[in-house]
């Protein structure tokens, strides 16, 4: 079972900064299987990034998706105030057939 | 506009059963793979179980096999969860999430979720 690790815990950053949050896999994923999250208070996720590196549809250009193996990264280039929120990356692991969650970055206003 | 609406949730003595139902509009139900993810109360995201599009392969999370039955009707556009044995750790709220077919795995719909509290 593969085990996906989030860093930090908490990031503490001010609108207009950029924000570097890491997601590492304790085995190798496929970039097909990595996509990212973002959660707001009281709301259902919302889908970022799959494919490691593909925007959903409707997400601004400031978020991107990068990595390889067991490294991931998700990048918001100028934060925006409707930014702060919880971040997860996912993978789909085929043995056994099962998705996995990181433990989530909080993303707040320093 | 897609749209997918849990229901079914409520407050459960340990030991009891529920079940959660998923309706689905906006989009053709048939053609996209179905999830169930929960939350527990201030905790992270967890991964329940999976359906394939015509209902023919399912997997569960250990935490839930055995227990839990993930099912779909695509004449009904509805996906279920039926839950037995429930236990205290089952508390959260639970998701049904969109999975596009074919070779990138994601969920890209997500419903509001329907809370499920299991305490006597």
């Amino acid at each position: 079972e593969i085990v996906l690790t989030q860093s930090p815990g908490t990031l503490s950053l001010s609108p207009g900064e950029r924000a570097t949050l890491s997601c590492r896999a304790s085995q190798s994923v496929s970039s097909s299987y990595l996509a990212w999250y973002q959660q707001k208070p009281g709301q259902a996720p919302r889908l970022l990034i799959y494919g490691a590196s593909s925007r959903a549809t409707g997400i601004p250009d400031r978020f991107s998706g990068s990595g390889s193996g067991t490294d991931f990264t998700l990048t918001i280039s100028r934060l925006e105030p409707e930014d702060f929120a919880v971040y997860y990356c996912q993978q789909y692991g085929s043995s056994p057939p099962m998705y996995s969650f990181g433990q989530g970055t909080k993303l707040e206003i320093k | 506009e897609v749209q997918l609406v849990e229901s079914g949730g409520g407050l459960v003595q340990p030991g009891g059963s529920l079940r959660l139902s998923c309706a689905a509009s906006g989009f053709t139900f048939s053609s996209y793979e179905m999830n169930w993810v929960r939350q527990a109360p201030g905790k992270g995201l967890e991964w329940v179980s999976y359906i394939s599009s015509s209902g023919s392969t399912i997997y569960y999370a250990d935490s839930v096999k055995g227990r839990f039955t993930i099912s779909r009707d695509n004449a009904k556009n509805s996906l279920y969860l039926q839950m037995n044995s429930l236990r205290a750790e089952d508390t959260a709220v639970y998701y049904c999430a969109r999975a596009p077919r074919g070779r990138l795995r994601y969920f890209d719909s997500w419903g509001q979720g329907t809370l499920v509290t299991v305490s006597s």
